[in-house]
């Protein structure tokens, strides 16, 4: 099974500042023959569902703010949050779905305001 | 609008069993994947097991495999969850979750439900 790892742990950004969250699977997850990377990171607020922000490492979903990005390739990964707002604490995780239909996450990645 | 709704959790004993379910609403169910995931008290999220839109795919973690079976009724726009033997570690909150490739694989969750507890313990 891929494992997903992430870095760091938790991190404290001051509103308007940039906070970024990497995220590096144990094998590629990017299959050639489409040159897609088979990753996606969600936000999960207390009390709340997890939310999809980026599939195919970069694609932002639907509605997500722009503030919001993703990249990388292969083995690592990175999301970035621009400029974070107060309604951007949560817990950020990345999840592969390369080996299905073994599915997995990273750890996750607690995001505070400074 | 899509809807998923969970019930079915509760307390249950160690080694018994318990049925979860997922009513969906405001997709074309059949046409999709869907997935449980869990997340146990002051941890992450675990994929717990996913059914493709047809029944023809069909996975498990690990940690349920042989102990949870998933399936699906498209008439019904219903997805559920066979727990048996369950343990104190499979105490969680478990969130039904759309797929969000049409007619595809197992992949990743655009849509998901508030989620149900299941606690294990004596």
């Amino acid at each position: 099974d891929i494992v997903m790892t992430q870095s760091p742990d938790s991190l404290a950004v001051s509103l308007g500042e940039r906070a970024t969250i990497n995220c590096r699977s144990s094998q590629s997850v990017l299959y050639s023959s489409n040159n897609r990377n088979y990753l996606a990171w969600y936000q999960h607020k207390p009390g709340q569902p997890p939310k999809l922000l980026i599939y195919w490492a970069s694609t932002r979903e639907s509605g997500v703010p722009d503030r919001f990005s993703g990249s990388g390739s292969g083995t690592d990964f990175t999301l970035t949050i621009s400029s974070l707002q107060a309604e951007d604490v949560a817990v950020y995780y990345c999840q592969q779905f390369y080996t299905t239909p073994q599915i997995t996450f990273g750890p996750g990645t607690k995001v505070d305001i400074k | 609008e899509v809807q998923l709704v969970e019930s079915g959790g509760g307390l249950v004993q160690p080694g018994r069993s318990l049925r979860l379910s997922c009513a969906a609403s405001g997709f074309t169910f059949v046409d999709y994947a869907m997935h449980w995931v869990r997340q146990s008290p002051g941890k992450g999220l675990e994929w717990v097991s996913g059914i493709t839109w047809n029944s023809g795919s069909i996975a498990y973690a690990d940690s349920v495999k042989g102990r949870f079976t998933i399936s699906r009724d498209n008439a019904k726009n219903s997805l559920y969850l066979q727990m048996n033997s369950l343990r104190t570690e499979d105490t969680a909150l478990y969130y039904c979750a759309k797929d969000n490739i049409l007619r595809g694989g197992l992949a990743y969750f655009d849509y998901w439900g508030q989620g149900t507890l299941v606690t294990v313990s004596s």
